[in-house]
């Protein structure tokens, strides 16, 4: 069982085009992280949620987490070829918990 | 500062040969992680220390890997037997606290033939 699902698996869009990823689970999470990976490297923090129905924003990408902190999305405003990449989210049900991690939505925005 | 640095960076086996990956996490962090990652795919958790606390192996796939982390710092993953399915970047990831932000490595990259 995946305690973690994130929709969709792939996603192709054309650059300038809006989107969005989703991270939903049937459990609530003390704290929610979205992570990116680029091809032959690791995957890169890009935010940390801990409260339900915050909204975070670096940039073009908001993110945020459900009220009942089961679920966390990730929207792209005007995708560049640059946002080409992984996108994992993962979570940790108490604080004492380890982390655990969705399969991921594989991105990719064609020039 | 350093990173996390993982070696070696690719590893080619024989199926039926061991090998050792080592990870050295950021100085200070308590919580290390092992994962694997086959081409295309997400995360599969391998492999949890935090601190003194003993070892979290319940994402280990068999009796032929282990894995070890000496002195709260240097980490060694250890499969034995390898078998062409073992295939797979493995990587690495250190964090001040459980559910703070995880630091990765590069990855090792493990090919059996």
């Amino acid at each position: 069982t995946q305690l973690l699902e994130q929709s969709p698996q792939f996603l192709s869009i054309q650059e300038g085009e809006n989107l969005t990823v989703y991270c939903n689970s049937s459990s609530v999470f003390s704290s929610l992280q979205w992570y990116r990976q680029e091809p032959g490297e690791g995957p890169v923090l890009l935010v940390t949620v801990v409260t339900g129905g915050e909204v975070k924003k670096l940039k073009r990408l908001t993110f945020q987490f459900g009220d009942a902190r089961k679920d966390s999305s990730l929207h792209i405003t005007a995708a560049q070829p640059g946002d080409t990449g992984l996108y994992l989210c993962a979570g940790a049900r108490n604080r004492d918990d380890k982390i655990i991690f969705g399969k991921g939505t594989r991105l990719h925005i064609l020039p | 500062g350093a990173g996390v640095s993982q070696s070696p960076s690719n590893k080619v086996t024989e199926k039926g040969k061991d090998v050792e990956l080592r990870c050295d996490p950021i100085s200070g962090h308590t919580a290390l992680y092992w994962y694997r990652q086959s081409l295309g795919q997400g995360l599969e958790f391998l492999i949890y220390f935090q601190g003194n606390s003993a070892p979290d192996k319940s994402g280990l796939p068999s009796d032929r890997f282990s894995a070890e982390r000496t002195g709260g710092s240097v980490s060694t993953l250890t499969i034995q037997r390898t078998q062409q399915e073992d295939s797979a970047v493995y990587l690495c990831a250190s964090s001040v606290g459980t559910v703070n932000e995880q630091f990765f490595g590069p990855g090792t990259r493990l090919t059996v033939l």
